[in-house]
């Protein structure tokens, strides 16, 4: 079964360090891979996706993520955090060699970034 | 704003009732997935519609559920008989699939329901 896991329920960092969030995933076959990040009461927005090609992904607002196939990761990464950062970041999964287009999250990880 | 819209944001509502939440999608975006989200946790899925077609539907999606997309743009999601276990942020997507599965899902600001 497709599986996420976001081993870590919350991050902290400070202004200007870089930071990581990370996410493991299980697929029967190749994924595609999604960050989303969730302010309060909101819904959530796209940062970026790894389909095929380039292990390393740019996405929105300064952000990247590295896939390793071999660890089976795709962790969130960030040179320099900003404290409008602070939000709750969901890792999703979609397996490719699974019938249907739903979209399996992990359980989320709030980043707080600290000035 | 040309984003995924849904109404209402907030319902408060009785054990027994019916409710029905409104997504209209991004223009022209030919898919529409259905979302809930219960608090601590990620978005599980509930159902989705290529155009009007309902093409695949989760466990989670009990007989009291069911969602519409009669013509291919706006869909409605009905719960019946609403329990206090359905309080919960519904969320909707859309995204506009060329063929395959890669396409990015675009979300919606979400229908909060609360169920006394």
């Amino acid at each position: 079964a497709q599986s996420v896991a976001q081993p870590e329920d919350q991050v902290n960092v400070a202004e200007g360090n870089p930071l990581t969030v990370k996410c493991t995933y299980s697929v029967s076959g190749n994924p595609y891979l999604f960050w989303y990040v969730q302010y309060p009461n909101r819904g959530l927005q796209f940062l970026l996706k790894y389909i095929t090609g380039d292990n390393l992904v740019k996405g929105s607002y300064g952000f990247e993520a590295e896939f390793n196939k071999s660890q089976t990761s795709f962790h969130l990464k960030k040179p320099s955090a900003l404290v409008s950062d602070s939000a709750l970041y969901f890792c999703a999964v979609r397996d490719i060699g699974q019938a249907g287009t739903a979209l399996i999250f992990g359980k989320g990880t709030t980043l707080s970034v600290s000035s | 704003d040309t984003g995924v819209s849904q109404d209402p944001r907030h319902k408060i509502t009785k054990r027994g009732q019916n409710v029905t939440f409104r997504c209209d999608p991004i223009s022209e975006h030919n898919r529409l997935y259905w979302y809930r989200q219960t608090l601590g946790q990620g978005p599980e899925f509930l159902t989705y519609f290529q155009n009007e077609a309902q093409l695949e539907k989760s466990r989670l999606l009990s007989d009291r559920f069911s969602a519409e997309r009669p013509k291919g743009s706006f869909s409605t999601l009905e719960i019946q008989r609403t329990e206090q276990g359905d309080s919960a942020m519904y969320l909707c997507a859309s995204s506009l699939a060329l063929g395959g599965h890669q396409e990015t899902q675009y979300f919606g600001p979400g229908t909060r329901l609360l169920v006394l």
